[in-house]
């Protein structure tokens, strides 16, 4: 069985201060995690994945997540948020090997205030 | 390399009509999941196909049918359309990446019911 908990349903911050949007997720197997940004009436787009590899991981836009075990989170953060950062972005869990069901969060939706 | 592609990308019904949605995968991959997001409810998992064969099944009414051709194209149907049904259907391809289950989604398919 596995399971994600995005601890925030919205997050507000000011342009050009740090963002971090927050993670947990259970699994049975080694998962694997992804976080995806949606934009206003658009489909997910993927921003970065853990594939049991570095445990920090960079994606796009400047985004990066830590994957951190005994915690079991995976909070993805950026030093200085931009205005075209506001969206909604989704923590995703995967199960390695054999048939992978996949398994989304609510979402967090991040407002950036200029 | 073409994106997945879900068409049409808006429509409008009526109550009690059916409606026919498409999906075309990126080339090669032969996954091909669906799912319906509401305000309400957020982002809900529909079926996913792979190889023609549904491998599982979100917990939607028999009204939400789909299925898969050779060439990995995928449509779903809704019969009987209720007001509710009215949400933006979002259609992902994957490919195992590094042991990973990676999904690339459509811009999706905005159904209006009236």
């Amino acid at each position: 069985a596995q399971s994600v908990t995005q601890l925030d349903s919205h997050v507000s911050v000011s342009e050009g201060t740090p963002v971090l949007l927050r993670c947990n997720y259970s699994s049975s197997y080694s998962p694997s995690l992804f976080w995806y940004v949606q934009h206003p009436n658009k489909g997910l787009q993927l921003l970065l994945k853990y594939t049991s590899a570095a445990t920090l991981v960079k994606g796009i836009n400047g985004f990066e997540a830590e994957f951190k075990k005994s915690e079991t989170s995976f909070h993805l953060t950026k030093p200085s948020a931009h205005m075209s950062d506001a969206a909604e972005y989704f923590c995703v869990v995967s199960a390695a090997g054999g048939y992978q069901k996949v398994t989304f969060g609510t979402g967090t939706k991040l407002q950036v205030i200029p | 390399k073409a994106g997945v592609t879900q068409t049409p990308r808006y429509l409008i019904k009526t109550r009690g009509q059916q409606v026919t949605l498409s999906c075309s995968p990126i080339s090669g991959h032969r996954s091909v999941s669906w799912y319906q997001q509401t305000p309400g409810q957020g982002l809900q998992f529909l079926f996913e196909y792979f190889s023609e064969t549904q491998r599982n099944k979100g917990n939607f009414p028999g009204r939400f049918s789909g299925r898969q051709f050779s060439n990995s194209r995928s449509e779903m149907n809704v019969s009987t359309l209720e007001l509710g049904d009215s949400a933006l259907y979002l259609c992902a391809s994957s490919l195992v990446v590094s042991g990973a289950n990676v999904l690339t989604f459509g811009a999706g398919s905005r159904l209006t019911v009236l």
